[in-house]
């Protein structure tokens, strides 16, 4: 598709599961982002990628957080021992560098702890 | 860090009224900017955005936003909402975060409902 593509739409996993996100960016683009937005909040930053390389990770809350671009399009966001103040949208992005700054946001992955 | 702020968490307009929704962002360089909209089920698309030149900026579906230097503003405008615009709109900034990289930072976002 033309779009950012993001799996699974929805997920519900119990507290203490291990959670893994997927994202597909748009073809051609090589930075890559994850946000995470809570109810009644805005998107927030988690981590960037340039290519395969984790550019800024700053966002991400602990250390439960990882995620991996090893060929430099598909990312997977994981989640270790999830809490349930984990449940959120996660939504991934991505930009070409060369239309400015604009970044394409996917549908976004719900995930809910119980 | 950067912030920043959208004033209205809620606002609520029948239709064919202005629209006017307010973003202030914290940074002092340059910066671009953005309007997202996110309409009920849907993911965030771009409604317009400022990099440089003309501080008003028309985007999409009759929307503009006027990049006010001083005031460390842009504003979100329409003349006449329709129904269909109702929707959650998000401010954001793109500016130097952690790591030394650039960042998107969003406002908490100002839903808007429009009554027919």
């Amino acid at each position: 598709g033309a779009g950012v593509s993001q799996t699974p739409s929805n997920k519900v996993t119990e507290k203490g599961k291990y959670v893994e996100l997927r994202c597909d960016p748009i073809s051609g683009h090589t930075a890559l982002y994850w946000y995470r937005q809570s109810l009644g909040q805005g998107p927030e930053f988690l981590i960037y990628f340039q290519g395969t390389g984790a550019a800024d990770d700053s966002g991400l809350p602990n250390d439960r957080f990882f995620a991996v671009r090893p060929e430099g399009s598909v990312s997977t966001l994981k989640i270790q021992r999830t809490e349930r103040g984990d449940s959120a949208v996660y939504l991934c992005a991505s930009s070409s560098g060369t239309d400015g700054n604009t970044i394409y946001f996917g549908e976004g992955s719900w995930l809910t702890v119980v | 860090a950067q912030s920043v702020s959208q004033h209205n968490h809620h606002v609520i307009l029948s239709e064919a009224a202005s629209l006017e929704l307010g973003c202030n962002y914290s940074y002092g360089g340059t910066v671009n900017l953005f309007w997202y909209v996110q309409y009920p089920g849907q993911h965030l698309q771009l409604l317009l955005k400022y990099f440089s030149g003309d501080p008003l900026v028309k985007g999409i579906k009759g929307f503009e936003a006027e990049f006010i230097k001083s005031k460390f503003s842009f504003n979100l405008r329409k003349p006449s909402v329709q129904w269909s615009d109702t929707a959650e709109y998000f401010c954001a900034v793109w500016s130097p975060g952690g790591a030394g990289s650039y960042q998107l930072t969003f406002g908490k976002g100002t839903k808007l409902s429009v009554i027919p």
